[in-house]
Formats: structure tokens, C-alpha cells, sequence
């Protein structure tokens, strides 16, 4: 099993450029996340999507935008880089609710802003 | 505001040196605990959860850790601890009842854990 699958793995932008990231997963999950992950300060969600067709704001949505293309996809945009967004990004998904919330997470897309 | 605290920032320990990380929540109701492990350049693995039953929960790799309701804590332990253990551990929690944020997981900032060989 693949789990969840981040791409690309490493990016370098420029300041004003965009770039999508990808993430898909084959564990048929109804929920799925984007966290930034910055030292000294754990992981910080993005955007959710609770299920399929929604998406709302975690903590620290500035900046971004994401779209869940269907239930295995949701990605993360980034409309114009800023070097604050240097970061490390996990995608993770899980069921959702209840006992299903154990989190399952990509190998993580290392961006940097130069 | 509402969060995950973790007390340590980095601990540094010897091989054979027991392990307790300290994780305290600030969520009230019913809430599902979490501990993460991330390896050095690794991603986030789950090392044990707790949803109900049992406050003592035992995970992978030889991993506990204990939920005290009354202290709001979910603390981490291993009696012995091995230099393959080195990595960063994050606690991290789910709130209760938030209609769709309901498995957001709030992660505290982690500890860092370095084992001496």
C-alpha cells in the first residue's frame, strides 16, 4: 500500500512564483490535511477537508489556497511564495470521525523561498 | 487558547535511561490522544493512541504512556531507551465535537530526544 503520497519531494521557488503540491491517498479516507511543519513549533494545520467537496481553515490558512479533487486528492497552493512559507508540508489523511482520527502522513514536501 | 503543551524542548539521555516526556492538553470534554515519532528526515509515524478504556496504553517499540483525566496529561514512557530512539516526538490531540474539524489533529511543538550510545 502507498498510504499517502506527497509530490514533489524538495522545491525551490522564488519570491511571486506559484506551485501546486500534490497529495493522493489509497486508503479511501473521508478527511484529509495540510500542516506546515516549522522548527520549534510542531505542526500547524493549514486547510482540512472533512470530506469530499469541502474544505475549510486550519490555524495558519494565509497564503494558501487547496482544492480535494475527489476523495483520494487534495492539493495545496501556493499563489504568489513568500520566503515565510519556507516550510516543510506533510499532507496526511484520515477517516475523520470517532475512533478514525489516527492520522496517517506523506513523506512531506520540503519548499524553500528564496 | 486552547492547545497541546509539551514541556520539554530537548532531553538528552544515555542509553538504558528511562524516558518520560510530559504532554498536557487544554481541551475539555472527550478528546483522542496521540503520540507521533518523526526520525530524522522521516515523516510522522504513529507510535500509540488513546480513544477510551484503558488510561494505560501501550504502543510500538516498547512505548506506553498513561492518560490522567483529573491533569489533563497524556504523558510518554519507556524504561530503557535506545540510541535508535533518537528522533522528535510530538503529542498531539484531537478536540471534541467541532462538526467537521472533529479529526483535526492539534499537535504540541514537539520534543526533541537525543540517546547517547
Amino acid at each position: 500500500n502507498a498510504g499517502v503520497t506527497q509530490t514533489p519531494k524538495f522545491q525551490v521557488l522564488k519570491t511571486g512564483q506559484s506551485m501546486t503540491l500534490q497529495c493522493a491517498q489509497d486508503m479511501n479516507h473521508n478527511s484529509m490535511y495540510w500542516y506546515r511543519q516549522d522548527p520549534g513549533m510542531g505542526l500547524r494545520l493549514i486547510y482540512y477537508s472533512a470530506s469530499e467537496g469541502t474544505t475549510d481553515k486550519g490555524e495558519v490558512p494565509n497564503g494558501y489556497n487547496v482544492s480535494r479533487l475527489n476523495k483520494r486528492e487534495f492539493s495545496l497552493r501556493l499563489e504568489s511564495a513568500a520566503p515565510s512559507q519556507t516550510s516543510v508540508y506533510f499532507c496526511a489523511s484520515s477517516e475523520g470521525r470517532g475512533k478514525g482520527t489516527e492520522a496517517f502522513f506523506g513523506q512531506g514536501t520540503r519548499l524553500t523561498v528564496v | 487558547a486552547q492547545s497541546v503543551s509539551q514541556h520539554n524542548h530537548h532531553v538528552i539521555l544515555s542509553e538504558a535511561a528511562s524516558l518520560e516526556l510530559g504532554c498536557n492538553y487544554s481541551y475539555g470534554g472527550t478528546v483522542n490522544l496521540f503520540w507521533y515519532v518523526q526520525y530524522p528526515g522521516q515523516h510522522l509515524q504513529l507510535l500509540l493512541k488513546y480513544f477510551s478504556g484503558d488510561p494505560l496504553v501501550k504502543g510500538i517499540k516498547g512505548f506506553e504512556a498513561e492518560f490522567i483525566k483529573s491533569k489533563f496529561s497524556f504523558n510518554l514512557r519507556k524504561p530503557s531507551v535506545q540510541w535508535s530512539d533518537t528522533a522528535e516526538y510530538f503529542c498531539a490531540v484531537t478536540p471534541p465535537g467541532e462538526g467537521g474539524s472533529q479529526g483535526n489533529l492539534i499537535f504540541g511543538k514537539g520534543t526533541k530526544l537525543s540517546v547517547k550510545p
